[in-house]
């Protein structure tokens, strides 16, 4: 059971750059959720899905798109990157829009130059 | 005032002894409140729930004190293996809606040989 699957481990871009990080679960979770983590700053939600065709944005949405078009995957666009979104992300699925119990994936470390 | 607050520490203990974290959250609306633990450099997991009741699971004891709005932590007998950081998570946030989890910057615990 793989669990939350998260790739790339490592990026670095260019300031303008675009890319997707790639997020997919298989626990048929439908709570699916992006965090970035920054020092002193704790966890910060970015976007997330209910439930596959249902995206919200979170605390920190500006400069990321997201999108829900199977349960399984939630990719995050950095849509021009930029070095304040150097930070590290991760990727959570929990079963309930409560959240009982987040699952993370292992994180992406991004550098934006 | 951030909507949850936690004393970054660190806290230096040596093995053996008994340390306590609190939390602090603002949303008096909340209803699910945990305690994640995050290795460095890893993704953080889910330490426990914290119910109204208060509960226990082996050396670690989580409470809730909903009219002060804070919950705490305690771990007994720390081990070297206890040493991470501490995370406090509270369902709520953004106007209102309560499907959303805050996290807080957590807690460093280090204990000593």
């Amino acid at each position: 059971n793989a669990g939350v699957t998260q790739t790339p481990k490592f990026q670095v871009l260019k300031t303008g750059q675009s890319m997707t990080l790639q997020c997919a679960q298989d626990m048929n979770h439908e709570y699916m959720s992006w965090y970035r983590q920054d020092p002193g700053m704790g966890l910060r939600l970015i976007h997330y899905s209910v439930g596959a065709g249902i995206t919200d944005q979170g605390e920190v949405p500006n400069g990321y798109n997201v999108s829900r078009s199977t349960t399984e995957d939630f990719p995050l666009r950095l849509l021009s990157a930029a070095p304040s979104q150097t930070s590290v992300y991760f990727c959570a699925s929990s079963y309930s829009s409560l959240n009982e119990k987040l699952f993370f994936g292992s994180g992406t470390q991004l550098s934006v130059l | 005032r951030k909507e949850v607050e936690q004393d970054p520490g660190p806290f230096n203990v040596p093995e053996g002894a008994t340390v306590a974290f609190n939390c602090t959250y603002s949303n008096s609306a909340s209803q699910s409140f945990f305690w994640y633990r995050q290795d460095c450099r890893k993704e953080p997991k889910l330490l426990m729930s914290v119910y109204s009741s208060g509960n226990e699971d082996g050396r670690f004891t989580a409470q809730l004190n909903r009219a002060s709005q804070y919950i705490s932590l305690l771990i007994r007998d720390s081990k070297l293996s206890d040493s991470a950081t501490y995370l406090c998570v509270v369902n709520g946030g953004y106007g209102g809606a309560t499907n959303k989890l805050i996290f807080g910057t957590g807690t460093l615990l280090a204990v000593q040989p």
